[in-house]
């Protein structure tokens, strides 16, 4: 079982319609991170949170670390949201250097 | 504009050949860290460097060599003993033990 599972792994949605990806992790963890990857394949960090709720334009991450489990929405989603997002933890697993652990990603379609 | 720059974007090589893809940040980050992507797989951790002169192995080091002789350089060559080098490659820097993570475009390496 992957230390990091992603849910779901496609979503195809209309655009418009509010989005939910969601992320559960088994480790202790100092941060969680989203990313963006789009079909060119570079990366670009959405977030990173260690507690609670964050929020930029239309994307809203949130995290419960009792639970273990974050989710990303995006509200009005629009065909620009397309990409692969990706999930990570930075793992504490004591020492100089906490490992970065990635989810698989969830690859969304957003139609017109 | 801070970032970090990853060159060639697409690279072929043939069998047995050594290659070297370059990183560079320009972001003063102390570590930084290469990352490669396999189709349905989670990024795994290849080499990462937290400072000049100094790298550690990752979950996937064998059959890559890296090295940090200045902050704002990590190559990472891929050599012949790497028995399926295709694949994606990204690196990735960040301020030692803190913030966030900034991602390269990646490089893709297919050896025929």
């Amino acid at each position: 079982k992957n230390e990091v599972e992603q849910s779901p792994q496609n979503l195809t949605a209309q655009e418009g319609e509010f989005i939910t990806i969601n992320c559960s992790y088994s480790v202790g963890i100092s941060a969680l991170h989203w990313l963006q990857q789009h079909p060119g394949g570079g990366i670009v960090s959405l977030f990173m949170l260690s507690s609670g709720k964050k929020k930029h334009g239309r994307l809203i991450a949130t995290i419960n670390i009792q639970e273990k489990h974050s989710s990303l929405h995006i509200t009005a989603s629009h065909p620009r949201d397309s990409a692969v997002y990706i999930c990570a933890v930075t793992a504490n697993y004591g020492g100089a250097t906490n490992k970065l652990i990635f989810g698989t990603g969830t690859l969304l379609a957003v139609q017109p | 504009d801070g970032g970090i720059t990853q060159s060639p974007k697409y690279l072929f090589r043939k069998e047995g050949q050594n290659v070297t893809l370059s990183c560079e940040q320009n972001l003063n980050h102390d570590a930084m860290y290469w990352y490669r992507q396999d189709p349905g797989q989670g990024l795994r951790l290849i080499y990462y460097s937290q400072i000049v002169n100094d790298f550690q192995k990752g979950d996937i080091a064998e059959g890559y060599s890296v090295s940090r002789e200045k902050k704002e350089s990590f190559p990472l060559t891929v050599t012949s003993a790497q028995k399926n080098p295709t694949a994606f490659y990204l690196c990735a820097s960040r301020v030692q033990g803190m913030g966030g993570y900034t991602f390269g475009s990646g490089t893709r390496l297919t050896v025929v």
